[in-house]
């Protein structure tokens, strides 16, 4: 069956530092895939969708990779500050709008 | 546009009774999603409708779940009879259709959910 992996340790990183999050899935070739931030007692937020023909997407201080090969995509968001503490889904098509998602990491950015 | 809208935010309901979640989409999205999430397994699709039409409902768990979509602008999740396994965190979500642009650009927009406890 489809299974998605997201570190599931929590991050933690020094204000200022670029925070990276993996996400690695087995079992399916999604056509795109997604990443939501999580704050407690909210919904998930869109963040970015990487599509399997694009290599990289950038928006802002944000940064998604995407390699099919590898079956893995990276999240980066640079010069972090303490409010991109939140816990992070990745979250991948299996057909249609069947969209998955992992468990999430949690990011802590220390002042 | 107000968003997603859930209610109520938070239901506490005694096992064997009926209880009935509610989500307004955002106006102009023809998908609607339902979703479950618990620390055990995390955030589970449940059924999502296209055009107010149930797409696929393969996600939900048992006969004891239904879910509806009278028109375009409100739906309903209903569970009976509860049980205490039914204590989640539902979620409400809507887009526009896959391979439009404002999909790529926006994803899914979710409500703040309805943390439901069964005791």
């Amino acid at each position: 069956s489809q299974k998605i992996e997201q570190n599931s340790e929590a991050l933690n990183i020094q204000e200022g530092k670029t925070a990276t999050l993996t996400c690695n899935y087995t079992n399916y070739s999604p056509a795109y895939l997604q990443w939501y931030r999580q704050d407690p007692g909210r919904g998930p937020v869109f963040l970015l969708l990487i599509r399997e023909n694009e290599k990289e997407k950038r928006k802002e201080r944000l940064k998604v990779t995407f390699d099919t090969t590898l079956k893995q995509s990276l999240f980066h968001i640079t010069a972090s500050q303490p409010a991109d503490s939140a816990t992070y889904l990745c979250a991948l098509d299996t057909g249609g709008f069947k969209t998955i998602f992992g468990a999430g990491t949690r990011l802590f950015v220390k002042a | 546009d107000a968003g997603v809208i859930q209610s109520p935010r938070h239901e506490v309901t005694e096992m064997g009774q009926e209880v009935t979640l509610r989500c307004k989409p955002i106006s102009g999205h023809d998908y609607l999603f339902w979703y479950r999430q618990t620390m055990m397994r995390g955030l589970e699709l449940l059924i999502y409708f296209n055009n107010n039409v149930p797409i696929d409902d393969s996600g939900m768990p048992e006969d004891r779940f239904s879910a509806k979509m009278p028109n375009a602008s409100f739906s309903t999740l209903k569970i009976q009879p509860s049980e205490p396994r039914d204590s989640a965190v539902y979620f409400c979500a809507s887009s526009s259709a896959l391979f439009e642009k404002a999909f790529w650009d926006y994803g899914y927009t979710f409500g703040s959910g309805t943390r439901l406890t069964v005791v």
